[in-house]
């Protein structure tokens, strides 16, 4: 089952903030949202997660809407090299706590 | 450096026989998944094992086997029984507990159909 639905893709300026939305609709109340990027032929890189509090650490803020369908990653000032495939997860719950539900993907392009 | 390291990097194999991925860890997690990533694709849960000598099934587990007769080693083998095998092969891990941490990811195999 699709947990998250993204955009395809997205553009933006370099030094512009980049917003990178996710839905999430059918999250139950104990499930997290998790951010990760991934450049070619690497593996997945965390950036940041949250339950319903914002959150902000280094590489990015994360906004997560009260009724915690939807959420936004923001990079505040996209540089070329964030340039990348973009998942944002909910983790599941209960049972299955440990297993991460992966969408589709954003593939972010920053232009000079 | 604690990490997850998979090993070969680039994998070719003829039709018809098995192949073993590598998957080693040195962050003391408990639990580790094995994804796989077909072209412009997302990831797809193939195993996970949240303990030695247990591991489950993910959304894609035919033609492939595995085992975890280690805390820190968790290899992945795909079989002659999987007919599609050419993709990018990832293995992860993450702390199993209520902490909510992250999963941390290897460089991935990407294996080949010669």
């Amino acid at each position: 089952d699709a947990k998250t639905t993204q955009p395809t893709s997205m553009d933006c300026a370099e030094g512009r903030a980049a917003n990178l939305p996710c839905n999430h609709s059918t999250i139950s109340g104990n499930e997290y949202v998790y951010w990760y990027r991934q450049i070619h032929s690497q593996g997945p890189q965390y950036i940041i997660h949250g339950l319903k509090n914002n959150e902000t650490n280094e590489m990015a803020s994360l906004i997560i809407t009260e009724d915690r369908k939807s959420s936004t990653l923001i990079l505040p000032h996209a540089t070329l090299r964030d340039t990348a495939v973009y998942y944002c997860i909910v983790r599941g719950g209960g049972y299955n706590f440990n297993k991460f539900y992966f969408g589709s993907g954003t593939k972010l392009n920053v232009k000079p | 450096d604690g990490g997850i390291t998979q090993s070969p990097k680039y994998l070719f194999r003829k039709e018809g026989q098995n192949v073993t991925l590598s998957c080693e860890q040195n962050l003391n997690h408990d639990a580790m998944y094995w994804y796989r990533q077909d072209p412009g694709q997302g990831l797809r849960l193939i195993y996970y094992s949240q303990i030695v000598n247990d591991f489950q099934k993910g959304d894609i587990a035919e033609g492939y086997s595995v085992s975890r007769e280690k805390k820190e080693s968790f290899p992945l083998t795909v079989t002659s029984a999987q007919k599609n095998p050419t993709a990018f092969y990832l293995c992860a891990s993450s702390i199993m507990d209520n902490s909510n941490q992250p999963q941390h990811f290897g460089d991935g195999t990407r294996l080949s159909i010669l």
